[in-house]
């Protein structure tokens, strides 16, 4: 299985943004994969948050306000997510995940702290 | 109001068995892929074990494949994972989700001697 790679750690300003990054392993091509993105806060399960594939291949989550996006930064080989006006309820863990056919992998979580 | 309840968590000594529970309510079950996904303390998430709709298709980890089996039962509109030969490492919260877009709020699993 394909092993994701999340800094363990980000933080940033109420206001700024946050742009968290998911890299794929060199043997994996991001372009090929569906990048799935989940936020958990301490006591709830994880919330679905948005799919992003391509401009016309993506989805949001029920209820997810759009200052969420899903982009791929194909030089560096990682799924991003971005998320702008920065609230402190967003402080959580943040997790990506993909489904390369043998079964679904997640990374290792990035925790966001809002300042 | 879609709706997922876990059941079934406890502590259980190295070796032992659980069977643990997801009914869904809120939606048609019976159309939707479901997945088991734990959480173990001081982790990130892992996934466990999928199950098509029908049954058709399941998937596990590699870290359960052979001692976890997943099943569902469409008529009671739910999902199941029974779990043996459980190892310390097996020590989570374990969450059944919808496809991917709803999640239960998790049933927890301790195993010690």
């Amino acid at each position: 299985q394909p092993v994701l790679t999340q800094p363990p750690s980000s933080s940033a300003s109420p206001g700024e943004s946050a742009r968290l990054t998911c890299t794929l392993p060199s043997d994996i091509n991001v372009g090929s994969y569906s990048i799935w993105w989940f936020r958990q806060k301490p006591g709830s399960p994880p919330r679905y948050l948005l799919y992003y594939n391509s401009d016309s291949d993506k989805g949001q989550g029920s209820g997810v306000p759009s200052r969420f996006s899903g982009s791929k930064d194909a030089s560096a080989n990682a799924g991003v997510l971005l998320i702008s006006g920065l609230q402190s309820e967003d402080e959580a863990d943040y997790y990506c995940m993909i489904w390369p056919t043998t079964g679904w992998v997640f990374g290792g979580g990035t925790k966001l702290t809002v300042l | 109001e879609v709706q997922l309840v876990e059941s079934g968590g406890g502590v259980v000594k190295p070796g032992g068995s659980l069977r643990l529970s997801c009914e869904g309510s809120g939606f048609p079950f019976r159309d939707y892929t479901m997945n088991w996904v734990r959480r173990a303390p001081g982790k990130g998430l892992e996934w466990v074990s999928s199950i098509s709709s029908g049954s058709t298709y399941k998937q596990y980890a590699d870290s359960v494949k052979g001692r976890f089996i997943i099943s569902r039962d469409n008529a009671r509109d739910s999902l199941y994972l029974q779990m043996n030969s459980l190892r310390a490492e097996d020590t989570a919260v374990y969450y059944c989700a919808r496809q991917w877009n709803f999640w239960g709020k998790g049933t927890t699993v301790t195993v010690s001697p």
